[in-house]
């Protein structure tokens, strides 16, 4: 069981270059997040998905976009990479959205150029 | 407005002693609180949450308590330990929008000395 997996771990881009960032959870959880950390800030919500085909804008989602083709996969993409987007970025998931704790990935670190 | 007030500042303990991480939040609505631990390149990881019904509750070595007069949270822990060194976020939950929204503050570093 792994949890929430995150790829990749680490990625350097060019300023306007695309890219998609990966998040799978095997936990059957309906909810999933899509969250941001810089340094000496909190995580701050881009996007999340309440279900399979569902997705919606959380506090930050400018500059992103994201998918929910199957349950168990949440994609966050760049369209044209900006270095205002150098940050380190973490996929949540919950069984639903009652009160009940976030279960993280181990983030993925993306520098841009 | 809507945030959890929780600074980044180190707090430095000797190992063996108890450690009390604070948390002020702002949101009197909100209904659920949890307490994160997150290790150098790793994710947050769960530590124990209290609910608004709720002034206090007990993990295997740790404590939260809710002071829901003065919008206070504090995360207790036990004859700290090296391993327990890392950022710890407090995370305050509010329905809103039809999902589970959590506010999270800026963290507390641990660092435990020998």
């Amino acid at each position: 069981n792994a949890g929430v997996t995150q790829t990749p771990k680490f990625r350097v881009l060019k300023t306007g270059q695309s890219m998609t960032l990966l998040c799978a959870q095997d936990m059957n959880h309906e909810y999933m997040y899509w969250y941001r950390q810089d340094p000496g800030m909190g995580l701050r919500l881009i996007h999340y998905s309440v279900g399979e085909g569902t997705t919606a804008k959380g506090e930050v989602p400018d500059g992103y976009n994201v998918s929910r083709l199957k349950k168990q996969n949440f994609l966050l993409g760049l369209e044209s990479a900006a270095p205002s987007q150098t940050s380190v970025y973490f996929c949540a998931s919950t069984p639903f959205h009652s009160n009940q704790p976030q279960h993280f990935g181990d983030g993925t670190r993306l520098s841009i150029l | 407005g809507e945030s959890v007030g929780l600074h980044l500042p180190t707090l430095s303990v000797q190992e063996g002693d108890n450690s009390i991480i604070n948390c002020a939040y702002s949101n009197s609505a909100s209904d659920y609180f949890i307490w994160y631990k997150q290790e150098s390149g790793k994710g947050p990881q769960f530590i124990i949450d209290i609910r608004s019904n709720m002034d206090k509750r007990q993990g295997q070595r740790v404590t939260v308590l809710l002071n829901k007069t003065v919008k206070h949270l504090s995360l207790q822990i036990a004859a700290t330990q090296p391993g327990d060194s890392a950022v710890y976020f407090c995370a305050e939950n509010m329905e809103g929008g039809g999902y589970n929204k959590l506010i999270f503050g800026a963290g507390t570093r641990l660092a435990v000395h020998p």
